[in-house]
Parts: C-alpha cells; structure tokens; sequence
C-alpha cells in the first residue's frame, strides 16, 4: 500500500512569492491534514480537510490556505511568503472510520524562503 | 482551546535505563491521546494511542503510556530502552469529537550503547 506523498521535496521562494505544496492522501482515506514544523516549535496544526470541505483550522494568518479535491488529495498554497515560513510542511491522511485517531504522515516539503 | 506540554526537550539515556517522557495536556472535555514517534530519517508514526477504556495503554517496541485524568497527562514509558529507541517523540491530544489534533513541541532522545 502506498504511503502519503508530497510533492516537491524542496521548494526555494523569495519573499513575497506564494508557494504550493501538494499531497496525496493514502487510498481510501478520505481526511488530509497540514502542520508546520518549525524549527524549535514542534507541530503546528494548519488545516483539516475532510470530504473535499475545510473542517478545522490552526492559529495561522489567511495567507495559509489550501483546498483539497475529489479525489482527496490536497494542495496548500501559501501566499506573500515571509522568511518565518521557512519549515518542514507535514502532510498526515486518516480514515473515515477513525477520523483524526490515527494519522499517517508523508514525508514532508522542506520550504525555505530567502 | 487544547494544548499540549512536553517539559523535557531533550533526553539523554544510556541503553538499558528506564524512560519516562512527560506530557500534560490541556482541555476541558473527553479527549483521545497520542504519541507518536518520528525515527531518524523516516516518517511521524503512531506509537500508541488511548481513546477509552483502560487508562494505561500499550503500543508498539514495549512502549506504554498512562493516562492520569486527574493530572491531566499521558506520560509514555519503557522500562528500558535501547539504542533504536533514538528518535523524537511527540505527544498529541483530539478534542472530543472531531476535532483536530494538538501536537507537543517533541523531545529528542538520545540513547547512548
């Protein structure tokens, strides 16, 4: 079974750019997730998507926005990069009978903003 | 809102010592806990998790946690550890209901052979 995927890897912006980080959620799973990992602070909750709607959001300015499509994978744009957002962007899918119980992570998109 | 604490950033063991990682949690409903372990170069995974029932909880590699309603924590244990064990360790709470998930800011162990 094929894990969570996120693309790209890597992403190098400037400043004021907008950045778009993809995932795909594992098959079947329904639920996609987004935290920021940042250096020093640990998970920081992003977004909820669930069945193509935005269910809950974290503590972060509506620059960070994201959307997720029928065939539940997810993008999240981040618009007028700051240099504070460089971090590890996790993605983590579930299903839809354990909801957020158990998440499964992707390997992440390193973000750096020069 | 939930939150979560984890008051040792960095533990250092030797193989064999006994491990106790602490995690407090904040809110003020029925909550389902996490840990989760992310090993060196791999990917975040459930290491154990309490939804109800018993409030001491087995996971995987003879980790355990136990869940203090009254403290309000979930500390995760293992009587002793090896060297494998090094990896980053995060604690995480679900509000009741569908709610998304609150993650602690980690804690790095680092177990010596």
């Amino acid at each position: 079974e094929a894990g969570v995927t996120q693309s790209p890897t890597h992403l190098i912006k400037t400043r004021g750019q907008q950045a778009t980080l993809r995932c795909s959620p594992i098959s079947g799973h329904t639920s996609v997730y987004w935290y920021q990992q940042a250096l020093g602070l640990g998970l920081q909750f992003l977004l909820w998507y669930d069945e193509g709607e935005e269910r809950n959001r974290g503590n972060f300015p509506p620059r960070f926005s994201g959307r997720q499509f029928p065939n539940y994978s997810s993008e999240l744009n981040v618009n007028a990069l700051e240099l504070e957002d460089s971090a590890l962007y996790l993605c983590a899918s579930s299903d839809f009978v354990s909801r957020a119980g158990k998440q499964y992570f992707g390997p992440g998109t390193r973000l750096t903003v020069t | 809102a939930q939150s979560v604490s984890q008051h040792n950033h960095h533990v250092i063991l030797s193989e064999a010592a006994s491990l106790e990682l602490g995690c407090n949690y904040s809110y003020g409903g029925t909550v389902n806990l996490f840990w989760y372990v992310q090993y060196p170069g791999q990917h975040l995974q459930l290491l154990l998790k309490y939804f109800s029932g018993d409030p001491l909880v087995k996971g995987i590699k003879g980790f355990e946690a136990e869940f203090i309603k009254s403290k309000f924590s979930f500390n995760l244990r293992k009587p002793s550890v090896q060297w494998s064990d090094t990896a980053e360790y995060f604690c995480a709470v679900m509000g009741g209901g569908y709610q998304k998930v609150t993650f602690g800011t980690g804690t790095k162990l680092q177990v010596i052979p």
